[in-house]
């Protein structure tokens, strides 16, 4: 059956430095992979997404990387902030409207001072 | 607009109350989606409406009842209700292109009792 585990259950890093989240899968071939951000009582807030056929896309203070060989995703927060705390959750989806959207395990990212 | 709307935001219900969640979009998204989330786990689809049609529904008990009566509205009928079924109950949009991700209401913060 499908799998997608985030390595960690919950990631502490002081502020300034970068956090990397990862995200493995397995049993599946995604279109996509997308990240995101979910503050507690809140709705997923969507960050990033990245194709099958890329292998790195940037947003601002956001990386993410996609290695469908490895079927894993690194997403980096660089110069983290105490604002970035919160819970990052990945997806993998396909092409199509209405596609199947399936979210992993979560971490939990606290950045203190 | 570029939100996804919910009501009521907390509910609570008898085990043997009918009552519905309310989900509206006006972004032209012509797909949407039910998701149910327990505390400190990852959002678990329901059920998927693609052009107003229910295109995936994840053997989901029949005391709920998903309706999608236009393009901008979805609703969930609850019925007959068990106290595990007690979660966050997040809805959700896409375009037909998912570049842009999945926009997510804030959700319904549901007790049964």
């Amino acid at each position: 059956s499908q799998k997608i585990e985030q390595n960690s259950e919950a990631l502490n890093i002081q502020e300034g430095k970068t956090a990397t989240l990862t995200c493995n899968y397995t049993n599946y071939s995604p279109a996509y992979l997308q990240w995101y951000r979910q503050d507690p009582g809140r709705g997923p807030v969507f960050l990033l997404l990245i194709r099958e056929n890329e292998k790195e896309k940037r947003k601002e203070r956001l990386k993410v990387t996609f290695d469908t060989t490895l079927k894993q995703s690194l997403f980096h927060i660089t110069a983290s902030q105490p604002a970035d705390s919160a819970t990052y959750l990945c997806a993998l989806s396909n092409t199509g409207t209405a596609s199947k959207l399936t979210f992993g395990t979560g971490t939990r990212l606290q950045v203190t001072l | 607009d570029t939100e996804v709307t919910q009501t009521p935001k907390h509910l609570v219900m008898g085990m043997t109350n009918k009552k519905s969640l309310k989900c509206e979009q006006h972004m032209g998204h012509r797909a949407m989606y039910w998701y149910k989330q327990k505390a400190k786990k990852p959002p678990e689809l329901m059920f998927v409406y693609s052009y107003e049609k229910l295109s995936i529904n994840e053997s989901v008990p029949s005391r709920f009842s998903p309706e999608c009566p236009n393009s901008s509205l979805l609703n969930l009928h609850l019925h007959a209700l068990q106290p595990e079924d007690s979660a966050l109950y997040l809805c959700a949009s896409s375009q037909d292109k998912q570049y842009y991700g999945y926009t997510f209401g804030s959700g319904t913060r549901l007790t049964v009792v």
